[in-house]
């Protein structure tokens, strides 16, 4: 069975760092590509960092491109969103997903909280 | 990166019909058969629906359809039941390795 468990969300004050986790089991973590989504309180799903299955490529949307980095542990299967610069609008609930042949994100995490406030 | 756009809500009673658009681009949806759908109950993890415009995973009932014309996406649910009662998302790749959201529709059960 394929499960992706988040941590490492919490409160943060602006301008502050986090790093989020993502424990990947049921699968072999290097065949494939995987992505973070977030989704902030009353507001709709969010697209936020992808790494391709071989890892030579990430993506970041404009929003947190420069502040974010998405990187991989193979021989852990941890996927992992080490977050600088945090603002207020980075408050969400951010979701590990897993991302099939075509694009689609076939798996999801159940998501880990953060908030950023003062 | 402009979220795709979709209705903010949607109802239908037991038994009916309903359909949800998602409209965007020609960068996106219109560049790219390349539209997902995700059911999501608050609280829990999304759930792919229908994936490639209107292909569904296995386990996916088949009361959930997809469908494109141009770039505009429709998500159709038959045989309403009260289990549906969510939020709905649409998603298209937008090239460059990049993916854009729809705003998210909620739909009642009446």
């Amino acid at each position: 069975e394929v499960q992706l468990v988040e941590s490492g969300g919490g409160l943060v004050q602006p301008g502050g760092s986090l790093r989020l986790s993502c424990a990947a089991s049921g699968f072999t973590f290097s065949s494939f590509a995987m992505s973070w989504v977030r989704q902030a309180p009353g507001k709709g799903l969010e697209w936020v960092s992808a790494f391709t299955f071989s890892g030579d490529t990430t993506s970041y949307a404009d929003s947190v491109r420069g502040r974010f980095t998405i990187s991989r542990d193979k021989s852990k299967n941890m996927l992992y969103l080490h977050m600088n610069s945090l603002r207020a609008d980075d408050t969400a609930v951010y979701y590990c997903a897993r991302r099939g042949d075509t694009s689609q994100f076939d798996y999801w995490g159940q998501g880990t909280l953060v908030t950023v406030s003062s | 990166q402009s979220a795709l756009t979709q209705p903010a809500s949607v109802s239908g009673s037991p038994g009916q019909s309903i359909t949800i658009s998602c409209t965007g681009t020609s960068s996106d949806i219109g560049g790219y058969n390349l539209v997902s759908w995700y059911q999501h109950h608050p609280g829990k993890a999304p759930k792919l629906l229908i994936y490639e415009v209107n292909r569904r995973p296995s386990g996916v009932s088949n009361r959930f359809s997809g469908s494109q014309s141009g770039s505009t996406a429709s998500l159709t649910i038959s045989g309403l039941k009260a289990e549906d009662e969510a939020d709905y998302y649409c998603c298209s790749y937008a090239g460059s390795l990049t993916w854009l959201f729809g705003g998210g529709t909620k739909l009642t059960v009446l």
